[in-house]
C-alpha cells in the first residue's frame, strides 16, 4: 500500500530564506510523485508532479522537487522564500496500481516571516 | 476562464437534516472527484465518477451518496449529517483516467453541522 508521510506539519522561513518541506513516500512499485499548494479557504492547485524520466521536476512559482528513489523521498525546494509562499503544501503518491487514486500526505503549513 | 465552482463555498445544516453540494465545471473533463477535508489533515478521497461510471471508495459512508446528471455538474449528499461530518469538500475534476492527468480543484464548500 502506498503512503506518505511530510516531516514537520509546520515550517518557518523568513522572507528570501531557501524553502525546504521534506516529503518521504512508500510504494510497491515505481510511484508517481505529486505536490500540491492549498491557499487558505481555496482549492488545491498542482505545483509539480514526476512521472518518468528525469529526477529533478520544475513547478509554478520558483518550486522545484527531486525524486530521490534510494532516499524514497520527493522533497520540495524554492531558493529565496515570497510573503506570497505562505500555504498548505501536500505531497502525494499514485502508481500503476492505483489508477486513479491519489493518496495525500498530511501537509506541511509554511509561514513566511517579513 | 474555464474553472471548477462550487456552492455553496459555505454551508450550515442541522443534526441529521439532509443537506447537498453542488460542483460544476466548464472544462469538460471526464472524471469528476470528491473529497472530504478535516481541518489541518489531508483530503479524503470519498468517490469519483468516470463519465457516468460511479467508484466508491471502500471507506466511505454510506451516509454519502453522489449524482452526476450531466458532464458538467456533480452532486454531494449527505443523508443524515453528523457532527463528524463537518469539514471542507472538495470537488476537482481530471481530462480523464488515469494518475498521470492533473486533477482541478474547485475551492471547496465548507460544511458545519449544528
Amino acid at each position: 500500500a502506498q503512503s506518505v508521510t511530510q516531516l514537520g506539519s509546520h515550517v518557518s522561513v523568513s522572507e528570501g530564506a531557501l524553502v525546504l518541506l521534506r516529503c518521504n513516500y512508500s510504494s510497491s512499485v515505481p510511484p508517481y510523485l505529486f505536490w500540491y499548494v492549498q491557499y487558505p479557504n481555496q482549492g488545491l492547485q498542482l505545483l509539480l508532479k514526476y512521472t518518468t524520466g528525469a529526477t529533478l521536476v520544475k513547478g509554478i512559482n520558483g518550486f522545484e522537487a527531486e525524486f530521490k528513489k534510494s532516499e524514497t523521498s520527493f522533497h520540495l525546494t524554492k531558493p529565496s522564500a515570497h510573503m506570497s509562499d505562505a500555504a498548505e503544501y501536500f505531497c502525494a503518491v499514485s502508481d500503476s496500481t492505483s489508477y486513479d487514486k491519489v493518496i495525500f500526505g498530511p501537509g506541511t503549513s509554511l509561514s513566511v516571516i517579513p | 476562464d474555464a474553472m471548477v465552482i462550487q456552492n455553496p463555498r459555505y454551508q450550515v445544516t442541522q443534526f441529521g437534516k439532509p443537506v447537498t453540494l453542488s460542483c460544476s465545471q466548464t472544462l469538460n473533463h471526464n472524471v469528476m472527484y470528491w473529497y472530504q477535508q478535516k481541518s489541518s489533515q489531508a483530503p479524503k478521497l470519498l468517490f469519483h465518477y468516470y463519465d457516468k461510471d460511479f467508484n466508491n471508495e471502500a471507506d466511505t459512508p454510506d451516509n454519502f451518496q453522489s449524482r452526476r446528471p450531466n458532464t458538467s455538474f456533480c452532486f454531494l449528499d449527505i443523508r443524515s449529517p453528523g457532527l463528524g461530518d463537518a469539514a471542507m469538500y472538495l470537488c476537482a475534476t481530471s481530462r480523464d483516467r488515469g494518475n498521470l492527468y492533473e486533477q482541478y480543484f474547485g475551492p471547496g464548500t465548507r460544511l458545519t453541522v449544528t
